[in-house]
C-alpha cells in the first residue's frame, strides 16, 4: 500500500517561491514515478508535470516552464515540487499523485493549501 | 493539447438512480481515460482507467465505456456516498495529461 503525506500549508508574498514535500512510505521513490496536480479554490485539477520513466526524464506542463522544479530525494523517498515568481493565481491546493500509467496508479497526498497574498 | 469536455456540469439525482456523464475528447484518445471522484476537501480517487477497469476496491457499481472520442462513467444504483465531483482525465497525450472540468452529482 503506498501512502503519500505531503507537507503543511503555506501562505506566500507575491514573487515569492514554495516547495511542497510529498513523502512516501509502503514503496520506495525509485519504484513511483511521481506527479503533481493542482486545483485552484473552486475549480478544476490542472497537471503541472511528473517523472516520466519511458525516458527518464521529469516533464512539464507549458504553462509552467521555467516556473516549476520538480525533484526527488531518494534518500529519504521525498517528492518535492518548488513554484518560483508566486502570484495571487497560484493560490490552490497542491497534489502529488503516482502516474496514472503505472501500475502503481491511483495514489494521492492529502494536498497542500498555498495561498499567495500580500 | 487535448481538450477533455464533460457533460453536464451538474445535475441533481436521487439515491438508487441510474446516472451517467459523458467525457468527449477533442481527438482520439483509444482508451487512455481514467474517471475520478472527488469530495470537498478531499483528494481526487481513482475509479477507473483504461476506460472500462474498475480501479481495486471500487464498487461494481461504477462502470466506464467507450474509446477514441467518447467516454461514459456510469453509476448503476446512486448511493449517498456518490454525491461528489467527478472527472476524466487523458494520458493518451502526454504531456501534457488534461482533465474534464468536472461533473457536480447533488442530491435532488
Amino acid at each position: 500500500q503506498v501512502q503519500l503525506v505531503q507537507s503543511g500549508a503555506e501562505v506566500k508574498k507575491p514573487g515569492a517561491s514554495v516547495k511542497v514535500s510529498c513523502k512516501v512510505s509502503g514503496y520506495t521513490l525509485t519504484e513511483l514515478s511521481m506527479h503533481w496536480v493542482r486545483q485552484a479554490p473552486g475549480k478544476g485539477l490542472e497537471w503541472m508535470g511528473g517523472f516520466d520513466p519511458e525516458d527518464g526524464e521529469t516533464i512539464y506542463a507549458q504553462k509552467f516552464q521555467g516556473r516549476v522544479t520538480m525533484t526527488e530525494d531518494t534518500s529519504t523517498d521525498t517528492a518535492y515540487m518548488e513554484l518560483s515568481s508566486l502570484r495571487s493565481e497560484d493560490t490552490a491546493v497542491y497534489y502529488c499523485a503516482t502516474d496514472i500509467r503505472s501500475g502503481l496508479r491511483g495514489y494521492w497526498g492529502q494536498g497542500t493549501l498555498v495561498t499567495v497574498s500580500s | 493539447a487535448i481538450r477533455m469536455t464533460q457533460s453536464p456540469s451538474s445535475f441533481s439525482a436521487s439515491t438508487g438512480d441510474r446516472v451517467t456523464i459523458t467525457c468527449r475528447a477533442s481527438q482520439g484518445i483509444s482508451s487512455y481515460l481514467a474517471w475520478y471522484q472527488q469530495k470537498p476537501g478531499k483528494a481526487p480517487k481513482l475509479l477507473i482507467y483504461a476506460a472500462s477497469t474498475l480501479q481495486s476496491g471500487v464498487p461494481s457499481r461504477f462502470s466506464g465505456s467507450g474509446s477514441g472520442t467518447d467516454f461514459t462513467l456510469t453509476i448503476s444504483c446512486l448511493q449517498s456516498e456518490d454525491f461528489a465531483t467527478y472527472y476524466c482525465q487523458q494520458y493518451y497525450s502526454y504531456p501534457p495529461v488534461t482533465f474534464g472540468g468536472g461533473t457536480k452529482v447533488e442530491i435532488k
